[in-house]
């Protein structure tokens, strides 16, 4: 069963330009969940979508979306790229929504912003 | 004060060693992950367990309920186990919260 599939893997953006990176989650999953990783403030949630729809958001501004194909597959998207967006970009699939549900996560897509 | 906080955030050792990593959380939860991060950055959840213990080969995961503490302990400890650890905890809203990770050296 093939994991969770992130591209790409390495990005180096300038600022000023906007990104949008990929998530294909375990076949089956129907959850997939966008986390930004950065030395100082670790990993932190940035959305959950389920059923392309988006169930769950965190603090972050307006510039980080997200949406969600029929075949679950998604995208986030980054724009206006400023330099503190870059970061290791993390997503998880899980089968469902519920916190109890295991989660699998990508390799991440690790994010340069010059 | 983190929700979710994680000790030590670094840990060198010998290989062999039996090592202890511990997370205390301050929120409700359904569930507690234990997650494992190599240099690459790729993510492999280890466990997942909303009470008592887990063990996977050399890995065993405990958690404690009522003192909202889990710890994950690592038996025979090798070099290849020099990663990062995260403890995340799931607190049924769907959201995770994670804590800061403990980074963890294991040297031959």
């Amino acid at each position: 069963k093939a994991g969770v599939t992130q591209t790409p893997r390495y990005l180096i953006k300038t600022r000023g330009q906007q990104v949008t990176l990929s998530c294909s989650p375990i076949s089956g999953h129907r959850s997939v969940s966008w986390y930004q990783q950065t030395p100082g403030q670790g990993l932190q949630f940035l959305f959950e979508y389920f059923s392309e729809t988006q169930r769950n958001k965190g603090n972050f501004p307006g510039r980080f979306s997200g949406r969600q194909f029929s075949n679950s597959r998604s995208e986030m998207n980054v724009s206006t790229l400023e330099l503190g967006d870059s970061a290791l970009y993390l997503c998880a699939s899980r089968t469902h929504l519920q916190g109890h549900i295991e989660a699998f996560f990508g390799q991440g897509t690790r994010l340069t912003v010059v | 004060k983190n929700e979710v906080e994680q000790s030590p955030q670094n840990l060198t050792a010998q290989e062999g060693e039996f090592i202890t990593i511990n997370c205390s959380y301050s929120v409700g939860i359904s569930a507690l992950h234990w997650l494992q991060q190599h240099p690459g950055g790729g993510i492999v959840s280890l466990f997942m367990l909303s009470s008592g213990k887990k063990k996977h080969g050399r890995l065993i995961a405990t958690i404690n309920i009522q003192e909202k503490h889990s710890s994950l302990h690592i038996t025979a400890s090798h070099p290849r186990d020099s990663a990062v650890y995260i403890c995340a905890a799931g607190p049924g809203d769907d959201k995770i919260i994670f804590g800061k990770g403990t980074r963890l050296h294991i040297l031959p």
